[in-house]
């Protein structure tokens, strides 16, 4: 039961066009959503994160918009740069029945920022 | 600023041999995770640790071990390996858990299993 879906596997965009990146979620428990961002032989690294209480986070060039009703969340780039082609992970947070939380991560978003 | 290191970055295993992956973190964070990935996955969680001493199982645990002696170091151990574990290993760790908290990652590991 995949909670966390990316249904696009990649994307391709024209350099200093918007990318958008989409994520749908299951689980209305779900309190908390980041964004990773992973290149080839690399660890994912932090992008940006939105709290379920908030519906948009900006963060330079990049944005995440959540829609709580329609459990989806997507992460908007502009303008897109060719440093930006990597895989793109959407996760989420919810809390355990222990107390504990757990992190969900969807399949990942490859984007290729085209120059 | 080291973060989240994980050794070795690339292994063959033989079927049934056993090994270690190694993690450590300089940020004092009190969480530690190891997630895997398979091709065109997610990452699954393995087995994490909220504190030294305190460990337990993920989505994934089967064929794994962990340890948490320290707040610094969490490895992970391959008993008995299988192709089915051929996969790129995440060590990770957050601070705190929960609403606004961030998951730092390692580099990886790629481990095959032949």
């Amino acid at each position: 039961d995949q909670q966390v879906k990316q249904n696009s596997p990649s994307l391709s965009v024209q350099e200093g066009r918007i990318s958008i990146l989409n994520c749908d979620y299951t689980n209305s428990m779900f309190d908390y959503f980041l964004w990773y961002k992973k290149y080839p032989a690399e660890g994912p690294t932090f992008l940006i994160s939105i709290s379920s209480i908030k519906d948009k986070n900006e963060d330079g060039r990049f944005t995440v918009f959540l829609n709580k009703s329609a459990k989806h969340l997507s992460l908007h780039i502009v303008p897109s740069q060719p440093g930006d082609s990597a895989v793109y992970f959407c996760a989420a947070s919810a809390r355990r029945a222990s107390g504990t939380y757990k992190y969900i991560f969807g399949t990942g978003t490859r984007l290729k920022v085209l120059a | 600023n080291a973060g989240v290191t994980q050794t070795p970055k690339f292994r063959i295993l033989k079927i049934g041999q056993s090994m270690t992956l190694q993690c450590t973190q300089d940020m004092n964070h009190n969480y530690m995770y190891w997630y895997r990935q398979d091709p065109g996955m997610g990452l699954k969680l393995i087995y994490y640790s909220v504190g030294a001493g305190i460990t337990d199982k993920g989505e994934v645990p089967n064929g794994y071990n962990v340890s948490r002696s320290t707040t610094e170091d969490f490895p992970l151990r391959l008993e008995l390996a299988a192709p089915s574990q051929t996969s790129v290993y995440f060590c990770a760790s957050s601070h705190r858990e929960g609403s606004g908290n961030t998951i730092y990652f390692g580099e990886g590991s790629w481990l095959t299993v032949v």
